[in-house]
């Protein structure tokens, strides 16, 4: 099955300083996802990325995924407490039936 | 209006019993999931319906058995619970498989 590993684990970041979390998988990407947690409470979806190269963006959060290297990066502009959580990547396997997810990276961002 | 609900919010329970949670949809999607988040927050999926038909069925131990009455319902019974059952477990829908899921606030399971 899909491995999925995030990185950094954790990220301690003041605010206003920009961010970059990477998700590698250890096969062929067909699609990927990523999903923010706050503590306590269920995952919201943020973005899907599906073609190679393919860059979108909401907000200050940009996410591209590089098909090549089977790894898409999030990247967050001038951070505010606010994008503090757990930033889970999810990869679709090429059964096309579940996602699978890497391990979350939580983030702190303090004011 | 709740996307996706699940109830009970939290459960605290003794080993050996047994527990029910219960997740319902109002999305009109067709996919349903389970999902299990364990103390190092790594969410793995157990379970996937697709209009009340089972099409994933993760190694879990059968004291776990989902039930989906109808499309926009996804029950999880645990027969025997024991403490490495505790953690979070996630409902979860999307409108095609796998698609973007909506998830529900979780169940926080605790066995003692």
């Amino acid at each position: 099955s899909q491995e999925l590993e995030q990185s950094p684990q954790s990220l301690i970041v003041q605010e206003g300083k920009n961010l970059t979390i990477n998700c590698t998988s250890s096969k062929t990407l067909y699609g990927l996802y990523w999903y923010k947690q706050k503590y306590g409470e269920g995952l919201i979806f943020l973005m899907m990325l599906q073609k190679g190269g393919e860059e979108k963006s909401h907000e200050k959060i940009t996410a591209k995924l590089d098909e090549k290297k089977q790894q898409s990066s999030l990247h967050i502009t001038a951070s505010q407490p606010s994008h503090a959580g757990i930033y889970l990547c999810g990869a679709d396997e090429t059964s096309g039936s579940r996602l699978t997810f890497g391990e979350g990276t939580q983030l702190t961002v303090n004011p | 209006d709740t996307a996706v609900s699940q109830t009970p919010k939290y459960l605290v329970t003794q080993m050996g019993n047994d527990k029910s949670i219960k997740c319902e949809q109002n999305l009109g999607h067709d996919t349903m999931y389970w999902y299990k988040q364990d103390s190092k927050k790594f969410l793995k999926i157990m379970f996937s319906y697709n209009n009340k038909e089972l099409i994933i069925n993760e190694t879990v131990p059968n004291r776990f058995s989902p039930k989906s009455p109808d499309k926009a319902h996804l029950n999880l019974h645990i027969n025997s619970l024991e403490l490495g059952d505790s953690a979070v477990y996630f409902c979860a829908s999307s409108p095609i498989s796998p698609g973007e899921q909506f998830f529900g606030p979780g169940t926080r399971l605790t066995v003692l």
